[in-house]
């Protein structure tokens, strides 16, 4: 049973466009919600993170916007860059308890042309 | 700060054989997980540790083990390998429980 499902599998965008990438899940339980990115060869690195309770995050290029009600959430990347050619992973955890039960989705591959 | 080591980056095993891969965790941090990559699976949960003791485990057999030591490094083990056990295999620590976690590169698993 996969608990997040990510969307879309891959991903293609022009230098300077906006990437979204969206992410659904089932547990209602769940409160914590990390998105790393994970370049070739590397393991992956936590870019940004909510909880939520709040809508919405932002760390530079890069924001969380969350929906509660609908169990979505959605990293959005703006002024997209070709260094940002990466693989993408949303995951969710209880925040609360023990953290040290992340459940990934499958992924996103996005590829950012000049 | 140094960030999360793991040893060693690479290795080659056959059917049968076992392995243990080590994890060295960001200095100061107490939580361990163990997390295996698939192409076909993805990212999984194997199990968390927390001083020394394990805390969660995932949906993975009696073959994959693990345990921590006094200064938080962890070993992971898996006994009578199989082909499906080849992936990358990945180490994060955190410094508590609802800490964020931080990931190694992994330890690439092939088996013959």
């Amino acid at each position: 049973q996969q608990q997040v499902k990510q969307s879309p599998q891959s991903l293609i965008v022009q230098k300077g466009g906006i990437s979204i990438i969206n992410c659904a899940y089932e547990n209602t339980a769940f409160d914590y919600f990390p998105w790393y990115q994970q370049f070739p060869g590397k393991g992956p690195a936590l870019l940004i993170a909510i909880r939520p309770d709040v809508s919405e995050k932002k760390e530079g290029r890069f924001t969380i916007s969350f929906n509660k009600s609908a169990k979505q959430f959605s990293l959005h990347i703006m002024d997209s860059q070709p260094g940002d050619s990466a693989t993408y992973f949303c995951a969710a955890s209880y925040y609360g308890g023990s953290q040290g039960n992340l459940i990934f989705g499958k992924g996103t591959k996005l590829s950012v042309k000049p | 700060k140094a960030g999360v080591t793991q040893t060693p980056r690479y290795l080659i095993k056959t059917r049968g054989q076992q392995v243990t891969l080590s994890c060295s965790p960001i200095s100061g941090h107490r939580s361990v997980s163990w997390y295996q990559q698939t192409p076909g699976q993805g990212l999984q949960f194997l199990f968390e540790y927390f001083s020394e003791t394990q805390r969660n485990k995932g949906n993975f057999p009696g073959r994959f083990s693990g345990r921590q030591f006094s200064n938080s490094r962890s070993e992971m083990n898996v006994s009578t390998l199989e082909l499906g056990d080849s992936a990358l295999y990945l180490c994060a620590s955190s410094y508590d429980s609802n800490q964020p976690q931080h990931f190694g590169d992994g330890t690439r698993l092939s088996i013959l």
